[in-house]
C-alpha cells in the first residue's frame, strides 16, 4: 500500500517561495497509470486542488495558481515536490499530497504551512 | 463562478439513510461524474467513491454513489456515529481545466 509523507517548513515569509516534498513509500512515482496530486485546505475551510503530476510526467495545474506553481518529481528519491512562489497569507493552509486514479486514493497526513512575517 | 454545490449541512437519525447531493454542470459532474471523500476533523480526507461510482477497497457497502444528469449523490445507509464527518464531492471540469471541489456537507448523526 502506498504511503505518503509531506515535509517542509512550517513557516514561510510573504513574497518568498514555499517548497514542499512528498516522500512516497510502497509505490513508484514512475509506474502505474495514476495521478500524484497536491491539495490544500485553508484553516477551517474546504479542499482546493493545487495540481497533478501524471505518472508519465505530464503536469496539470490549478489555473489560479499556475503562474506561481511548479510540481516535479525526483524519481531517484521517489519524491514529489511542490514549489509555490511569491506566497501571501492566502497561501496559509494544510498541504496534502495524494495518489490514485484521480489522485485521491491515498493521502499523506498533511503539513501546515503558515505564511507570516 | 463555476463550482460544485453541496448543501452545507445534513442531519439524520442513527440507523437511517442520508443522501448528500453535489450539483455541477455538463462540463464537470455531467461529463465524467464526481468522486466523494469523507473527512473527519483533524484527519486527511478519505476516498469513498471514484467518479465511476466504484468504491475503493475497504469502503463499506453502506456508501453508494450515483449520478443523474449534472447532479451526483452519495447515499449512506444505516447511519453510524462514526459517519459524522464532512463530505466533499470533486469533479474534473473540462472547460476550466480545473479540478473542482464542492464546499462540503457536514453530516450530523442524531
Amino acid at each position: 500500500q502506498v504511503q505518503l509523507q509531506e515535509s517542509g517548513p512550517g513557516l514561510v515569509k510573504p513574497s518568498e517561495t514555499l517548497s514542499l516534498t512528498c516522500t512516497v513509500s510502497g509505490g513508484s512515482l514512475s509506474s502505474g497509470a495514476y495521478y500524484w496530486s497536491w491539495i490544500r485546505q485553508h484553516p477551517g475551510k474546504g479542499l482546493e486542488w493545487i495540481g497533478y503530476l501524471y505518472y508519465s510526467g505530464t503536469t496539470y495545474y490549478n489555473p489560479s495558481l499556475e503562474s506561481r506553481l511548479t510540481i516535479s518529481v525526483d524519481t531517484s528519491k521517489n519524491q514529489l515536490s511542490l514549489i509555490l512562489r511569491s506566497v501571501t497569507a492566502a497561501d496559509t493552509a494544510v498541504y496534502y499530497c495524494g495518489n490514485g486514479e484521480e489522485g485521491f486514493d491515498y493521502w499523506g497526513q498533511g503539513t501546515l504551512v503558515t505564511v507570516s512575517s | 463562478q463555476a463550482g460544485l454545490t453541496q448543501p452545507p449541512s445534513v442531519s439524520m437519525g442513527l440507523g437511517q439513510a442520508a443522501t448528500l447531493t453535489c450539483a455541477g454542470d455538463s462540463n464537470n459532474v455531467g461529463h465524467e461524474g464526481a468522486a466523494w471523500l469523507q473527512q473527519h476533523q483533524g484527519h486527511p480526507p478519505k476516498l469513498l467513491s471514484h467518479r465511476t461510482n466504484s468504491r475503493p477497497s475497504g469502503i463499506s457497502e453502506r456508501f453508494s454513489a450515483s449520478r443523474s444528469g449534472n447532479t451526483a449523490s452519495l447515499t449512506i445507509t444505516g447511519l453510524q456515529p462514526e459517519d459524522e464527518a464532512v463530505y466533499y464531492c470533486s469533479a474534473w471540469d473540462r472547460r476550466l481545466h480545473d479540478r473542482l471541489f464542492g464546499g462540503g456537507t457536514k453530516l450530523t448523526v442524531l
